[in-house]
């Protein structure tokens, strides 16, 4: 069973459209996380959540919007996506200072 | 500054031979020390953990050290395989609850047959 899984894992898309990343998490922790990966394999916080509430938001564009319905759901939506939105995106979940992340959804933007 | 710095930036090894891949860091209050390992494609998988009183940890040919007076930590890699190459992540976790984690730029290994 995978235990921190992300949808989809690719994404191509035109600029100026809105997409959204999904994540679930089925090992019961707390919190949750999405990072974005650039070209240099640079791994970057957007967000955090615990327990369902927003406790890290990094100096991301308001065309990020995190939504968590539940603890084990992490989703990313992101409008009017630019060029520069193109990333590899990971969710993670922690527990006990460890960190388990997803395989990544690679996000295209033409 | 919180900052975690690694290096090389790549390597290139011969498929049987050992690396040491660094780490320096300046994250206070440090908790913990983690490397991950990145497959391509892939998520990183953590690989070994140092806390603060702990100055060397093997996980199979995998060997960490970290030394906390000069906030150097090092993963060693023995006799390597194919299968070793990868991104090496150095993660330093930070605060009382150790759930800041400030992450190293990695260090991409190819070890080549």
């Amino acid at each position: 069973d995978t235990a921190v899984s992300q949808t989809p894992k690719y994404l191509v898309t035109q600029m100026g459209n809105d997409k959204s990343i999904k994540c679930e998490q089925n090992l019961g922790h707390d919190t949750m996380y999405w990072y974005k990966q650039d070209s240099k394999k640079f791994l970057k916080i957007m967000f955090s959540y615990n327990n369902k509430e927003l406790i890290i938001n990094e100096t991301v564009p308001n065309r990020f919007s995190p939504k968590s319905p539940d603890k084990a759901h992490l989703n990313l939506h992101i409008n009017s996506l630019e060029l520069g939105d193109s990333a590899v995106y990971f969710c993670a979940s922690n527990y006990a200072g460890e960190l388990f992340f997803g395989e990544g959804s690679r996000l295209t933007v033409l | 500054k919180n900052q975690v710095e690694q290096s090389p930036q790549s390597l290139i090894i011969l498929e049987g031979k050992n690396c040491t891949l660094q780490c320096n860091y300046t994250v206070s209050p440090f908790s913990n020390l983690r490397w991950y390992k990145q497959d391509t494609g892939r998520g990183p998988v953590s690989l070994t953990i140092m806390t603060f009183s702990e100055n060397t940890k093997s996980n199979g040919r995998y060997t960490a050290t970290l030394d906390a007076d000069t906030k150097q930590s090092s993963l060693h890699i023995t006799a390597s395989q194919l299968s070793d190459s990868a991104s090496y992540i150095c993660v330093v976790s930070a605060g009382y609850t150790g759930n800041q984690f400030y992450f190293g730029t990695g260090t991409s290994l190819t070890v080549i047959p």
